[in-house]
């Protein structure tokens, strides 16, 4: 079985300052990775993915994650948040092989940025 | 480029009452498809997913059933509505791989 735990349900930053979403996974085969990004009242949009290769990721919006296979974590992190980052953000684990090929999502983190 | 259309945006209906909410996706064959919900203050909750046309996982037993007349079409519904079948329903698409889900853009469901 596999699992996403985010640490924090709500991060608040200020605008400008470093943002880091915290993302842990279990997973029994190596997992496929994914951040996704909810604004309110719409559907969740993905920010970016890993696969296999490169481990440090880059996604839309200045975004980027680092697979880190020995702390099973997929952290996402932006330099300097804009007032347009204010979201929620998912994460979420995929590779078990099931039939459905079912994503298993974290609870979400609420980032808040304060100008 | 594939594209998928969830409808309608906001719905209004009272207990007791039938629902039919409407996912269709354009652009591909044979997706993966799923029904997500999500309560006020919650997280993504999988209702049902459909690797094929008549074939229907369903992941929490509740009053909701789920039908795929068509291979991109995909349709959510209830007979009797709850209280608690509030909330955001989300549809979304995948191919048949590890690949990310595609999401609609959400149906904003209040049972009153």
């Amino acid at each position: 079985a596999q699992s996403v735990t985010q640490l924090g349900s709500h991060v608040s930053v200020s605008e400008g300052a470093l943002v880091l979403l915290r993302c842990n996974y279990s997973s029994s085969v190596p997992p496929y990775l994914f951040w996704y990004v909810q604004y309110p009242n719409q559907g969740l949009q993905l920010l970016l993915k890993y696969t296999t290769g490169a481990t440090l990721v880059k996604g839309i919006n200045g975004f980027e994650a680092e697979f880190k296979k020995s702390e099973t974590s997929f952290h996402l992190t932006k330099p300097s948040a804009h007032m347009s980052d204010a979201a929620e953000y998912f994460c979420a684990v995929s590779g078990d092989n099931n039939a459905g090929n079912m994503l298993t999502f974290g609870g979400g983190t609420r980032l808040m940025v304060k100008p | 480029s594939q594209t998928i259309h969830q409808w309608p945006a906001t719905l209004v209906q009272p207990v007791g009452s039938p629902l039919s909410l409407e996912c269709t996706v354009e652009g591909t064959s044979n997706p993966n498809l799923y029904w997500y919900r999500q309560a006020a203050g919650r997280g993504l909750q999988l209702l049902f997913y459909s690797v094929g046309i008549g074939q229907i996982s369903s992941e929490v037993p509740q009053n909701l059933s789920a039908s795929r007349p068509q291979d991109r079409q995909f349709i959510l519904s209830s007979k009797k509505l709850l209280l608690s079948d509030s909330g955001f329903y989300l549809c979304a698409w995948t191919e048949r791989s590890n690949s990310p889900l595609h999401f609609g853009n959400g149906t904003r469901l209040t049972v009153t």
